[in-house]
């Protein structure tokens, strides 16, 4: 079945300290590839997104990914974290059937940042 | 630039009430238009989408329905809650041939 794995439910690092998301997906091909941030109720918004060409990708706000096919991986990295980078952050994919960008979700991974 | 609203931010309906959730976009034309649910702890899921004017897709069976009346409208109803209706819900948008999307503050529902 399609699915997108992310195993980190909770993750606590220090600020200036690095971060690594992780997030796996199980699809036939390779899908179209993003990273989402959620700040406490609010929306989602766009950090960077995969569609093909160079495997390491930049976003805003300072963060990077990485899509390794060959682990069908795409995780989100950030070499100095801060504070306000606390927040909730979902991988999605669109396996690019029919017209819609349907996305298909992570369950999320609730980063908190200690000071 | 585009923008998209949602409205109410925040709305306490009774079981058995019914529902009507808004989303408008601006600063485009023909977008791919989506409702996802977030449950509590949960990931987005996707309850239906629309890539044209009174074309509606149904992701999951449920006691939801959506609409597209206009073509940067869609509307999110319901004609009696259940309280497993309770969650957040996002509006999204997407230009047709690129793949991301873009999503309004949602709607926070409870039913009780």
């Amino acid at each position: 079945a399609q699915s997108v794995t992310q195993p980190d439910i909770h993750i606590t690092v220090s600020e200036g300290a690095s971060l690594e998301l992780r997030c796996n997906y199980s699809y036939g091909a390779t899908p179209y590839l993003f990273w989402y941030v959620q700040s406490p109720g609010q929306g989602l918004q766009l950090l960077l997104k995969y569609f093909s060409g160079d495997t390491l990708v930049q976003g805003i706000k300072g963060f990077e990914a990485e899509f390794k096919r060959s682990q069908s991986s795409f995780n989100l990295r950030k070499p100095s974290v801060h504070w306000s980078d606390a927040a909730e952050y979902f991988c999605a994919v669109n396996p690019l059937t029919g017209t819609a960008s349907k996305l298909t979700f992570g369950t999320g991974t609730r980063l908190q940042v200690t000071l | 630039s585009q923008t998209i609203h949602q409205w109410p931010a925040t709305l306490v309906q009774p079981v058995g009430s019914p529902l009507s959730l808004e989303c408008t976009v601006e600063g485009t034309s023909n977008p791919n238009l989506y409702w996802y649910r977030q449950a509590a702890g949960r990931g987005l899921q996707l309850l239906f989408y629309s890539v044209g004017i009174g074309q509606i897709s149904s992701e999951v069976p449920q006691n939801l329905s959506a609409s597209r009346p206009q073509d940067r409208q869609f509307i999110l109803s319901s004609k009696k809650l259940l309280l497993s209706d309770s969650g957040f819900y996002l509006c999204a948008w997407s230009i047709r041939a690129r793949a991301e999307a873009f999503f309004g503050q949602g709607t926070r529902l409870t039913v009780v």
